[in-house]
């Protein structure tokens, strides 16, 4: 029952340097997402994929970059990190893109990144 | 555009006690709206969730919300909470829309204590 698994589960970073976060989902869902949670600031959303094949930027794109590899994976590649993308990342999956109908997401259990 | 305003961002309970944690929203057209649960060192999970239909909204752990439509709000409310009711609670809103997104407000930290 593993539902949504993101790795690695803590990193640390420094300035420039750069990394990808891995997600995968067994739940056979069409969307998935990533988010950054920060303090005060609740979950924010930095790219998403409705369907195969496709991604979308989000509300905080900028410094990321994703590639949905396959039904299942989803991964988020930061390409030179600066300490504003110290953060807790979340993947997450819905069986089709929230915005149509109401459609429940479904979280890993995140990745804390800290850059330094 | 859509938003969320969880006023309250941590609220202290003693154990069963009631409680209730507020959310508003502003959207301009009809509404799907979530509570989700987060504890500590997790991901989210759903709590409870209203689409359409009875206002009164049941969900896991005996918690349930209420939507109210007129006062663009979906409180979230428990009779009795237990030391495991500690956890960080988002509102969340999607709009029917074809154009919508999900926005989570920025939560409220439920602290229950002895």
């Amino acid at each position: 029952n593993a539902g949504v698994t993101q790795t690695p589960k803590f990193q640390v970073l420094k300035t420039g340097q750069s990394m990808t976060l891995q997600c995968a989902q067994d739940m056979n869902h069409n969307s998935m997402y990533w988010y950054r949670q920060d303090p005060g600031m609740g979950l924010r959303l930095i790219y998403y994929s409705a369907s195969e094949g496709t991604t979308d930027k989000g509300e905080v794109p900028n410094g990321y970059n994703v590639s949905r590899l396959n039904k299942r994976e989803f991964s988020l590649r930061l390409e030179s990190a600066a300490p504003s993308q110290t953060s807790v990342y979340f993947c997450a999956s819905s069986e089709s893109h929230p915005a149509y109908s109401g459609n429940t997401i479904y979280f890993g259990e995140g990745s804390w990144l800290t850059v330094v | 555009a859509q938003s969320v305003t969880q006023l309250d961002s941590q609220v202290p309970v003693f154990e069963e006690a009631p409680v209730e944690l507020r959310c508003n929203y502003s959207s301009s057209v009809s509404v799907y709206l979530f509570w989700y649960v987060q504890y500590p060192n997790q991901g989210l999970q759903l709590l409870l969730k209203y689409l359409s239909g009875s206002t009164l909204v049941k969900g896991i752990n005996g918690f349930e919300a209420e939507f109210n439509k007129s006062q663009t709000s979906f409180h979230l409310r428990k009779p009795s909470v237990h030391i495991s009711d500690t956890a960080e609670y988002f509102c969340a809103v999607s709009d029917s829309g074809t154009a919508s997104k999900l926005t989570f407000g920025t939560g409220t930290r439920l602290q229950v204590t002895l």
